[in-house]
């Protein structure tokens, strides 16, 4: 089955910098990549997501780059502030699995003011 | 676009009762729902795959009958823990998809603290 390795387990930015998380997968029928920020308590919320017909999608200050070849895929955040501190989650799913999603194990990601 | 509900956020129970969540998609119709299982500081974990009008599909080490998962409507999935034990005590989330050609879009609820006592 699908494993997803997810680095680094923790990143402290300074405020105005970027912050890069980088995840793996196993399975080469993976096909949609989304990313997660969950806040304390709270349930995740999509960010970002990605499908294994582009390379790389940006919305604003977040882009999402795949590498399919290589079978990684990574978040970045441009211009960080204090309220992107979070936990972040990448996934992968495929119709093979039903599309179940498998998560990584996350990044806590703090932007110190 | 894409909310999801749950109900109730927050339950306190004693040993060996059931306790009931619920879960609605609320702009969308949603054919399948996941629910999940949060310890502290860990990822979440897929429990099971609730399909409308189906039975939920279980994944590996998921006790079925402690974990009843009830798919009535396109809108609506409710999981059921059955005499919960303190070793229960968790967050659970619930997700519902929306189907598009590359895969699902998977929309999360804001979880329901258990604890039970």
């Amino acid at each position: 089955g699908e494993n997803v390795e997810q680095h680094p387990s923790t990143l402290s930015v300074q405020e105005g910098d970027s912050a890069v998380i980088k995840c793996t997968y196993s399975d080469s029928a993976s096909n949609y990549f989304p990313w997660y920020k969950q806040e304390l308590g709270k349930g995740p919320q999509l960010i970002i997501d990605i499908r294994s017909n582009v390379g790389e999608k940006k919305d604003q200050r977040i882009a999402v780059t795949l590498n399919k070849t290589a079978k990684h895929f990574s978040l970045h955040i441009t211009e960080t502030q204090p309220e992107d501190s979070a936990v972040y989650f990448c996934a992968a799913s495929s119709a093979d699995s039903s599309y179940k999603l498998i998560f990584g194990s996350g990044t806590r990601l703090l932007v110190r003011p | 676009g894409a909310v999801v509900s749950q109900h109730p956020s927050r339950v306190i129970c004693k040993s060996g009762t059931s306790v009931k969540i619920e879960c609605r998609s609320l702009d969308f119709q949603a054919t399948t729902m996941f629910w999940y299982r949060q310890f502290p500081k860990q990822s979440l974990m897929l429990m099971a795959t609730s399909n409308e009008g189906s039975k939920a599909t279980y994944e590996q080490g998921v006790e079925k009958d402690k974990f009843l998962i009830n798919h009535a409507s396109l809108t609506l999935s409710t999981l059921t823990v059955t005499s919960a034990h303190p070793e229960d005590s968790s967050f659970y989330i619930c997700s519902a998809a929306r189907v598009e050609a590359l895969g699902n879009e998977q929309f999360f609820g804001p979880g329901t603290r258990l604890t039970v006592l």
